[in-house]
């Protein structure tokens, strides 16, 4: 079965910092990983995705993420953190196998102080 | 991207009743999923529901309890039966664009559900 970790219950990081959000996963086979955001009462939006090729992806909002096989992780950074990145972050996975629903992370809440 | 919307956005129900939840699509799909977000809580796949097909659960989810109608291409609706207070939780829609292998899914804006 695969899982999806995220270790932080919540990140703080002072504007104008690089942030990073981490995720570990584990899937049979090759991942197909994903990052969402959730603003308050609103549903998730996509952030971006890893499916094969270079292990640094760019994905909407100035965030990317980083692809580590050896470590399976799927970090998510931004070089500079705006007060408006303040949500909640939910990685994601699916596999290379014919199910195509999402499961997801337990969620990072990032808080970014002005 | 496909756009999704969510009737009703929230609703308080009684102990015992049912609420139908709908799900609307601006483009044809025909992957779509209901997920369930209880309080603090990740999301939790509640059932695949592919147009053509019936809905597949996973498990913890019965059809007795989540009935899901897939009657066409643009449309699903999503029932909470016999609802009690720990079916509390924002129950999301999403799709998957047709036309591709590894297309990320779409989410509608939730339905947020207190049972008291």
């Amino acid at each position: 079965a695969q899982s999806v970790a995220q270790p932080e219950d919540q990140v703080n990081v002072a504007e104008g910092n690089p942030l990073t959000v981490k995720c570990t996963y584990s899937v049979s086979g090759n991942p197909y990983l994903f990052w969402y955001v959730q603003y308050p009462n609103r549903g998730l939006q996509f952030l971006l995705k890893y499916i094969t090729g270079d292990n640094l992806v760019k994905g909407s909002y100035g965030f990317e993420a980083e692809f580590n096989k050896s470590q399976t992780s799927f970090h998510l950074k931004k070089p500079s953190a705006l007060v408006s990145d303040s949500a909640l972050y939910f990685c994601a996975v699916r596999d290379y196998t014919g199910r195509r629903a999402l499961t997801f992370g337990s969620g990072t809440r990032l808080q970014v102080q002005p | 991207s496909a756009v999704i919307s969510q009737k009703p956005s929230r609703d308080i129900c009684q102990r015992g009743t049912s609420l139908t939840i709908q799900c609307q699509v601006d483009s044809q799909v025909t992957m779509m999923f209901w997920y369930r977000q209880q309080p603090g809580q990740s999301l939790t796949l509640i059932a695949t529901a592919n147009q053509g097909s019936e809905a597949t659960y996973e498990s913890g989810f019965v059809i007795d309890k989540f009935p899901i109608s897939r009657p066409n291409l643009t449309f699903s609706t999503l029932t909470v039966s016999n609802m009690s207070p720990e079916d509390s939780s924002i129950y999301l829609c999403s799709v998957e664009e047709d036309g591709g292998l590894w297309n990320e899914q779409f989410f509608g804006p939730g339905t947020r559900l207190t049972v008291l």
